[in-house]
């Protein structure tokens, strides 16, 4: 089972500022297995990115996904209010598996 | 509008079985692939099972191999996932969720149902 590892568990920041998350696999992964959820407490998670590094169907331009290999990243360029949540990486290619999260507070 | 509404959630002992179900609309059900994902309480979200749109290949996540078992009907636009041997850590939030292939990236999510596993 791959094993995929975020940091850091929580990122403290403020509206405006940019966040950078990370995402680990145990073994490298082709970019098309890798995606990026947020999920904001109550809510379903939603789908950023897919492919590593493509959009999903109405996520604004400020999320961006990027990596490759063993290490990825999510960038929220500047935060906005509503981006404030917990983001999930996951991979779903021959196993599948999701990071343990990473709290934007 | 593209719909799944998770239910059969409720309260079963350790070691009973349960059955949960998916129902789907508002897209091809036959067309895709479907997914369950849960999250205990307070905890990161856990991977559990996936079928192929036809049924003929399924997914399980380790935790719940041999346990747990997923099925569709796609006659009745339906997922199912029959658990069984529960255990406590079985408690959780179960999601069904869909994708467009069988090995590619989920893009509707339901709304979840709550299995508790208490005596």
């Amino acid at each position: 089972e791959i094993v995929l590892t975020q940091s850091p568990g929580t990122l403290s920041l403020s509206p405006g500022e940019r966040a950078t998350l990370s995402c680990k696999t145990s073994q490298s992964i082709s970019t098309t297995y890798l995606a990026w959820y947020q999920q904001k407490p109550g809510q379903v998670p939603r789908l950023l990115i897919y492919g590593a590094s493509n959009r999903a169907t109405g996520i604004p331009d400020r999320f961006s996904g990027s990596g490759s290999g063993t290490d990825f990243t999510l960038t929220i360029s500047r935060l906005e209010p509503e981006d404030f949540a917990v983001y999930y990486c996951h991979q779903y290619g021959l196993s599948r598996t999701f990071g343990q999260g990473t709290k934007v507070e | 509008e593209v719909q799944l509404v998770e239910s059969g959630g409720g309260l079963v002992q350790p070691g009973g079985s349960l059955r949960l179900s998916c129902a789907a609309s508002g897209f091809s059900f036959s067309d895709s692939a479907m997914h369950w994902v849960r999250q205990a309480p307070g905890k990161g979200l856990e991977y559990v099972a996936a079928i192929s749109n036809t049924g003929g290949s399924t997914y399980y996540g380790n935790s719940v191999k041999g346990r747990f078992t997923i099925s569709r009907d796609n006659s009745k636009n339906m997922l199912y996932l029959q658990m069984g041997s529960l255990r406590a850590e079985d408690l959780a939030v179960y999601y069904c969720a869909r994708s467009r292939g069988f090995i590619t990236y989920m893009d509707v999510w339901g709304v979840g149902t709550t299995v508790t596993v208490s005596s």
